[in-house]
Formats: C-alpha cells, structure tokens, sequence
C-alpha cells in the first residue's frame, strides 16, 4: 500500500454537471499531481500542487482546476464535465525538496473512475 | 509527436524469455526517468528508476542513453506475473511535470 488514498472510487455524473475528486497524500509527502487516464493511453498530467501553489500544469482547459491543503491533501474539481472527460483520475504523492535537490519517486492513489453520461 | 514514445506492443513471451522496451523521449532538458508498472484497471506503480550509469533489480535491468534520448527496460527469465502494461516516465527535475508514455503491454504464457 502506498498511503495514497483517494475518494470517490467510482463516480458517474451527467455531462454539464461539476465534480470534485479527493486525495490524501503519503504521510511526510508535500507534493500532489493529478493525472487523467484515458482507456488505452498513459496518464497525461494535469497538474501538480507543491505547498499548497500551483506548480505546473499540463494541457487542460481551465475548467480543470485544484487546490492543495495546508496538510497537503489535494482536491480536483471538474467544471462542465464533457462525456470525454470519462477517465481514471489518477492521484500521485512524492517529496519534492525545492530547487536543487533530487526529485523522488511519485507514489498513486488507486484512481477514481469517473464516466459522464 | 509524442514527447514520450513507447511500442505499444503487445509483447508475448514464454515464461524465461527475456524481453526489452524502449521508450524515447524529445525534451533534451529531461533529468529523471523511472519505469512503473501497470495492471489492469489498477493504478501505476514504480518498478524501478532510471540512473545515467545503469542499474540492475533482479531480473529487471534499466538503461539510459541521453545522446540519443532513449531508455531502456530488460527483463531476464520472464514470469507469469510480469504480465502487465510497463510505463517509461520522464521528468525534468522541478518543472512539475512528469510525462508518461502510453505503455507497452507484456503478456507473458505458459
């Protein structure tokens, strides 16, 4: 288990409607990315949070957008959901120790399931 | 083109087969890779990260060539439980963003 815990596990909304995902980082981490994960396809990286700042961001609309906690959970809210945006949402924790120090190994959730009919 | 590339496959081997994926990556900046390992309808988990000298875990041998942008995972004495989708990832160190590939599927047979 990585202690990556994410919620809802499965979810199903109806296209226009709004969502919002839930992840809770591994203990000690301070870093939260969300990916998407169409059938068939990598994760594509959506964005990540480190300390609780936007800190990248990958090619989503703006109706794509998240915050992190000052205990480093981290929510992602989905506006105006498109029957497209049916994926897995992936959740990853890892220990980013600012400029200049090593990047570590990024640890998932197990993914919320999220289809828009 | 992708900024990550990988066969897709599918690969299937016997069990003790020894199999090798590339995966190719475009951003010259890029400074950490790793392998995760994927199985169906679950979520990524690292196998192994990728250091510019090589490195070996096991069965599992992982390679970089940064002049010609390439990474390589080996896998030595295939088992039944390698069966999976194997993840190249490359990331450029605090830039935020790691890139995956869309994985390459081993299927692993009797």
């Amino acid at each position: 288990e990585t202690g990556v815990t994410q919620s809802p596990t499965h979810l199903i909304k109806t296209r226009g409607q709004q969502v919002t995902l839930r992840c809770s980082s591994q203990s000690g981490h301070n870093t939260v990315s969300w990916y998407q994960q169409a059938l068939g396809q990598g994760p594509q990286f959506i964005f990540q949070y480190y300390r609780e700042e936007e800190n990248g961001r990958g090619n989503f609309p703006p109706r794509f957008s998240g915050l992190q906690f000052p205990n480093y959970s981290s929510e992602l809210n989905v506006n105006a959901l498109e029957l497209d945006d049916s994926a897995l949402y992936l959740c990853a924790s890892s220990l980013d120790r600012g400029r200049g120090g090593p990047n570590t190994e990024a640890f998932f959730g197990q993914g919320t399931r999220l289809t828009v009919v | 083109r992708k900024e990550v590339e990988q066969d897709p496959g599918p690969f299937n081997v016997p069990e003790g087969a020894t199999v090798a994926f590339n995966c190719t990556y475009s951003n010259s900046a890029s400074q950490s890779f790793f392998w995760y390992r994927q199985d169906c309808r679950k979520e990524p988990k690292l196998l192994m990260s990728v250091y510019s000298s090589g490195n070996e875990d096991g069965r599992f041998t992982a390679q970089l060539n940064r002049a010609s942008q390439y990474i390589s995972l080996l896998i030595r004495d295939s088992k039944l439980s390698d069966s999976a989708t194997y993840l190249c990832v490359v990331k450029i160190t605090n830039a935020g963003k790691s890139t995956f590939g869309d994985g390459t599927t081993l299927t692993v047979k009797p």
